[in-house]
């Protein structure tokens, strides 16, 4: 079945520590997007992709990373600058770029971040 | 940027029971879009609505781009229903389309 696989579903990190979670789709979608969510709390963006090897940042990029060097893999790096980094991570994608016009968003399951 | 406020913040529901669960929005808008959140934290698309009105099954959905409003009406209630409902709109910052999140309306069903 085509979706969106995010690993793990649960990362510790220790302070001063980058991580990094793991997005891949096999829709053939070309827009990939980040999102944290904290708790009561709606979805913040962090970074979003329309196309390999460009990416954007969103509302809250400080902190974090990104690459987009295949079209089904997007992966997200929190560095050590990010220093409230515990949240609710959520990958997405749509078949093409941007939130302007009919592009349902497709959801991983997301990865749960807690600090040690 | 804009703002998106849901309501009610909460909802708490017998099976069997109708609800309406409101989005507004302070500017226009090309994308609008309804998710549910499981309690597992799964995010499911309901609907692509930035206007007119659509059914699905118990759920329908009404926007009102003029008013810069959306409803989202849940029908004869189920306990599978409970979780987070989201509203989240896109809206134009420089040259792209950036999406915005409401905090949500938190519905639990008791059966």
């Amino acid at each position: 079945d085509g979706g969106i696989t995010q690993s793990p579903k649960y990362l510790f990190r220790k302070e001063g520590q980058n991580v990094t979670l793991s997005c891949e789709q096999n829709l053939n979608h070309d827009a990939m997007y980040w999102y944290r969510q904290d708790p009561g709390q709606g979805l913040r963006l962090i970074y979003y992709s329309q196309i390999v090897n460009d990416f954007q940042k969103g509302d809250i990029a400080e902190g974090y990373s990104v690459s987009r060097e295949k079209k089904e893999s997007f992966p997200l790096t929190v560095t050590s600058a990010q220093k409230n980094p515990t949240a609710f991570y959520l990958c997405a994608s749509s078949i093409m770029p941007g939130w302007g016009g009919n592009q349902p968003q497709h959801f991983g399951d997301g990865t749960r971040l807690s600090i040690l | 940027g804009i703002q998106v406020e849901q309501s009610p913040p909460d909802l708490i529901l017998q099976e069997g029971a109708n609800s309406t669960l409101r989005c507004n929005f302070s500017d226009s808008v090309n994308n609008l879009q309804w998710f549910h959140q499981n309690p597992w934290g799964q995010l499911i698309n309901l609907f692509y609505i930035p206007s007119g009105t659509k059914q699905n099954g118990r759920l329908s959905a009404t926007t009102v781009a003029t008013e810069r409003y959306s409803l989202l009406y849940i029908s004869s209630s189920q306990t599978t229903d409970s979780g987070v409902y989201f509203c989240a709109v896109g809206g134009k910052t420089g040259g792209s389309y950036i999406p915005t999140f409401g905090r949500g309306t938190s519905l639990i069903v008791h059966p």
